[in-house]
């Protein structure tokens, strides 16, 4: 079936850190990927996406880059802040549905 | 603006009342969500749907109804016979198809 495994958290860094959270994919055919993160007592929010393999998604400084051969999406950004504190969701989209990861969440120290 | 709109924000109920979360989207999207996001959790799908007058069940149904009477909105009612209704729940919009979600605020229910 389809699923979504990614990095169990909570992941802490201090700020201007580098930070990789891993997801992988497993599904059929070729879906949408996402990346969706969540603030406190928020709701979700789009971060990135890419819609084929090797499409790089960006947004505010994080990057994701579709891998089909090692069904990754990977999420990165160079240099932390103590504003990117929050929770992150991998994502796939397949049949009308998503399908979300279990979050990872992300706290960074000044 | 286009968005989601979900209300009350804050929900305390009894326990055995039945309760009406509302959703409500000026996006002209076709299809909608629920979902119940538990502390520590990821989401889990609630009800869909994809057109007026349409929905489906998703992974965790028991216990909760919906209705899609018109296009812009979708609501939850969360019976007496869901066991452990305390939780996060969100509301999505999506056009359809391999596009992505966007979601409202959230409402937090509590029931005591």
């Amino acid at each position: 079936g389809n699923s979504v495994t990614q990095m169990e958290g909570p992941v802490t860094l201090s700020e201007e850190a580098f930070l990789t959270i891993n997801c992988t994919y497993t599904a059929t055919g070729y879906p949408s990927l996402f990346w969706y993160v969540q603030y406190p007592g928020e709701g979700l929010q789009l971060l990135l996406k890419a819609t084929k393999a090797d499409d790089k998604g960006s947004n505010k400084g994080f990057e994701a880059t579709y891998r089909k051969e090692t069904t990754s999406f990977h999420l990165e950004k160079g240099s932390v802040q103590v504003s990117d504190s929050a929770v992150y969701f991998c994502a796939l989209n397949r049949d009308d549905k998503i399908i979300f990861g279990k979050g990872t969440r992300l706290h960074i120290l000044p | 603006d286009g968005g989601i709109t979900q209300s009350p924000k804050y929900l305390f109920r009894k326990e055995g009342q039945n309760v009406t979360l509302s959703c409500e989207q000026n996006l002209n999207h076709d299809a909608m969500y629920w979902y119940r996001q538990d502390p520590g959790q990821g989401l889990r799908l609630i009800y869909y749907s994809q057109i007026v007058n349409d929905f489906q069940k998703g992974d965790i149904a028991e216990g909760y109804s919906v209705s899609r009477e018109k296009k812009e909105s979708f609501p939850l009612t969360v019976t007496s016979a869901q066991k452990n209704p305390t939780a996060f729940y969100l509301c999505a919009s999506s056009w359809g198809g391999y596009n992505e979600q966007f979601f409202g605020p959230g409402t937090r229910l509590t029931v005591l």
